[in-house]
């Protein structure tokens, strides 16, 4: 089990420009989770896949940001025309299949500085 | 409107004394509890979790009660060593977690003292 797993760790772009983020959850996890966690908050809730649908999306997951899990495997997330509230850490997490609740696995989070 | 609230941005406590970290909730469709521990630079790892159902849980030295009446739940590790120091979330969900993100509590920081 070698947890998930999150490229690039650190991001900097300039405003305006697009980025994308991977990620790759434990392999047996059907459940994907995308977070935001800025300075001095806790993680806020973006987005979730199970396999490959995507099934919620929280209202601070703007126009501009777009996440795929195309195979059911790996997931992206991608920040189209960064503004520099869009500074944050960017963390990704994975549950097993639905056997009554399990927790968020994480991994280490991307970096974004838009400058 | 922060639905799980963690009052205590900070906690400092002596090496082998009992750590109690506190976290209040006002959603009632909540159901299902967790506590996370933070590194710098690292992601949360997830220490211990609690249903609905119970209002205790254990592990180790991690203990976790909930008081589904006052909508508090609180993370007891004893003793507290040096390695504990880190920051501490408190998260919740509904629908018997997992389907919906979690909802995070701001974090306490605990210092361990030698």
């Amino acid at each position: 089990d070698t947890g998930v797993s999150q490229n690039p760790r650190h991001k900097i772009t300039k405003r305006g420009q697009n980025v994308t983020f991977r990620c790759d959850p434990i392999s047996e996890h059907n459940r994907l989770y995308w977070y935001r966690q800025t300075l001095g908050q806790g993680p806020e809730f973006l987005t979730y896949f199970q396999n490959e649908a995507q099934l919620e999306k929280s209202r601070l997951l703007s126009d501009r940001f777009s996440a795929e899990r195309p195979k059911g495997s790996f997931s992206t997330l991608e920040i189209q025309r960064t503004e520099q509230g869009d500074s944050a850490m960017y963390l990704c997490a994975s549950s097993p299949p639905p056997r009554g609740a399990a927790p968020n696995y994480f991994g280490p989070g991307t970096r974004l500085t838009v400058t | 409107d922060q639905q799980v609230k963690q009052n205590s941005p900070s906690l400092s406590v002596q090496e082998g004394r009992i750590s109690i970290l506190n976290c209040d909730y006002t959603n009632s469709m909540f159901d299902y509890f967790l506590w996370y521990k933070k590194y710098p630079a690292e992601g949360p790892t997830f220490l211990i979790s609690i249903s609905s159902i119970k209002d205790k849980n254990e592990d180790g030295r991690f203990t976790v009660f909930l008081n589904k009446s006052a909508k508090h739940l609180s993370l007891h590790i004893v003793p507290s060593q040096p390695g504990d120091s880190a920051v501490y979330f408190c998260a919740a969900s509904e629908a018997g977690g997992g389907a919906d993100g979690l909802t995070f509590g701001k974090g306490t920081h605990l210092i361990i003292q030698p």
